[in-house]
């Protein structure tokens, strides 16, 4: 069964610093890997999928890699901004099922 | 405006009783899905749905019921064998069936506690 790990738990930087969160995963047979975004109380919005013969994805300030074989994706921001303050989960899709790590609360303090 | 739109935001169930819970989307999205979300984790599939009338189960559906009458709408009912319900609770769809290759949109959530 597919376990999805992501740490830290949660994160506190200064605004202005890159930063990169990791997801880590036990089975690398998937078809896609999504990040999330969550802010307290509402719905997630997909941040970026990268499709399992890809190696990466970039969408303005966030880019986004996929390392199969050792079962490791990343989440890079750069110069992170108060308003990017948030809970960010990685999910792994494989058969019908999408699979979520336990995300990483990200604080960017001003 | 198009989207996903879960109600009510807020649910209060007495013990014993069996509640439900709305999602409609209007993105004419074949596939729809129900997550449970606790505290400080990541989200548990309930049920989902390929396909108007038919439904699987996820790794949690015990105490949970769904049915998809319409295509847009996919009603979620906890029920009273439910023991733990306090939780966060998002409906999501996609475009098609093999939904793991596609992105899932979400609603914004339901809360529901137990009085």
């Amino acid at each position: 069964k597919q376990e999805v790990t992501q740490i830290p738990a949660a994160l506190s930087v200064p605004e202005g610093e890159n930063l990169v969160l990791n997801c880590s995963f036990t089975d690398s047979a998937i078809y896609n890997l999504q990040w999330f975004r969550q802010d307290p109380g509402k719905g997630l919005t997909s941040l970026l999928l990268i499709q399992s013969s890809q190696r990466e994805q970039t969408s303005g300030r966030l880019n986004a890699s996929l390392d199969k074989s050792s079962g490791r994706s990343t989440l890079y921001i750069a110069a992170s901004q108060p308003g990017d303050s948030a809970t960010y989960l990685c999910a792994l899709g494989a058969g019908n099922m999408l699979t979520f790590g336990g995300g990483t609360r990200l604080m960017v303090k001003p | 405006d198009g989207g996903i739109t879960q109600s009510p935001k807020y649910l209060f169930r007495k013990e014993g009783q069996n509640v439900t819970l709305s999602c409609e989307q209007n993105l004419n999205h074949d596939a729809m899905y129900w997550y449970r979300q606790d505290p400080g984790q990541g989200l548990r599939l309930i049920y989902y749905s390929q396909i108007v009338n038919d439904f699987q189960k996820g790794d949690i559906a015990e105490g949970y019921s769904v049915s998809r009458e319409k295509k847009e709408s996919f009603p979620l009912t906890v029920t009273s064998a439910q023991k733990n319900p306090t939780a966060f609770y998002l409906c999501a769809s996609s475009i098609s069936a093999g939904l793991a290759k596609n992105i899932q949109y979400f609603g914004a959530g339901t809360r529901l506690s137990v009085l």
